[in-house]
């Protein structure tokens, strides 16, 4: 199975700030990496899927890089709304894994 | 509008079972691989198992196999959970995500979730 590393488990920011959040897969997984947003008894959001590329309504301030092993999802200026819990998830292959998620809290 | 409706959560005893739905509208849902995943009380994301387009191929999380089905029903565009054998480590929201991408997928779109609570 495909490990995904996520780091940090949370950070506190502040509105405006650049955030970056980084997901280290266990093995090569070319750009076979998403990342979804999470608000407390709300369903994740997609936000980004094949590394690098935003879901529709996605706002622009949030963006996705990264290939192989080492993946970054970055948020610049953080607003209100970004306050909330980030996954990253593989699926070059299945099992389908998951990060264990980035708490952003103020 | 993509919307996908899941039912079927409730309390049920250790080793019973349940069976959980999911109703999609606001897209053509045939041509679609279709997911479950799950989340313990506040705990990070599980995927539980994938189902292909036309029912040829399932995947499972070996935590799950020989316990859970998955199945569809594409006249009806419903998507399935049969789960037996059920623990408490099973207590979760379970959601409904259809998928994006070739063979393997992501997650474009996800419902609201149920919840599965399982204790005596």
């Amino acid at each position: 199975d495909i490990q995904m590393t996520q780091s940090p488990s949370s950070l506190s920011a502040s509105v405006g700030d650049r955030v970056t959040i980084t997901c280290l897969a266990s093995q090569g997984i070319r750009k076979y990496v998403a990342w979804f947003q999470q608000k407390p008894g709300k369903a994740p959001k997609s936000l980004i899927y094949a590394a690098s590329n935003l879901q529709g309504g996605v706002p622009s301030r949030f963006s996705g890089s990264g290939s192989g092993t080492e993946f970054t999802l970055t948020i610049t200026s953080l607003q209100p709304d970004d306050f909330a819990t980030y996954y990253c998830q593989q699926y070059e292959s299945y099992p389908l894994t998951f990060g264990g998620g980035t708490k952003i809290q103020i | 509008e993509v919307l996908l409706v899941e039912s079927g959560g409730g309390l049920v005893r250790p080793g019973g079972s349940l069976r959980l739905s999911c109703a999609a509208s606001g897209f053509t849902f045939s041509p679609y691989t279709m997911n479950w995943v799950r989340q313990a009380p506040g705990k990070g994301l599980e995927w539980v198992s994938s189902i292909d387009s036309s029912s040829t191929f399932m995947h499972y999380a070996d935590s799950f196999k020989g316990r859970f089905t998955i199945s569809r029903d594409n006249a009806k565009n419903s998507l399935y959970l049969q789960m037996s054998s059920l623990r408490s480590e099973d207590t979760a929201v379970y959601y409904c995500a259809r998928g994006l991408g070739g063979v393997v997928v992501t997650l474009d779109s996800w419902g609201q979730g149920t919840l599965v609570t399982v204790s005596s």
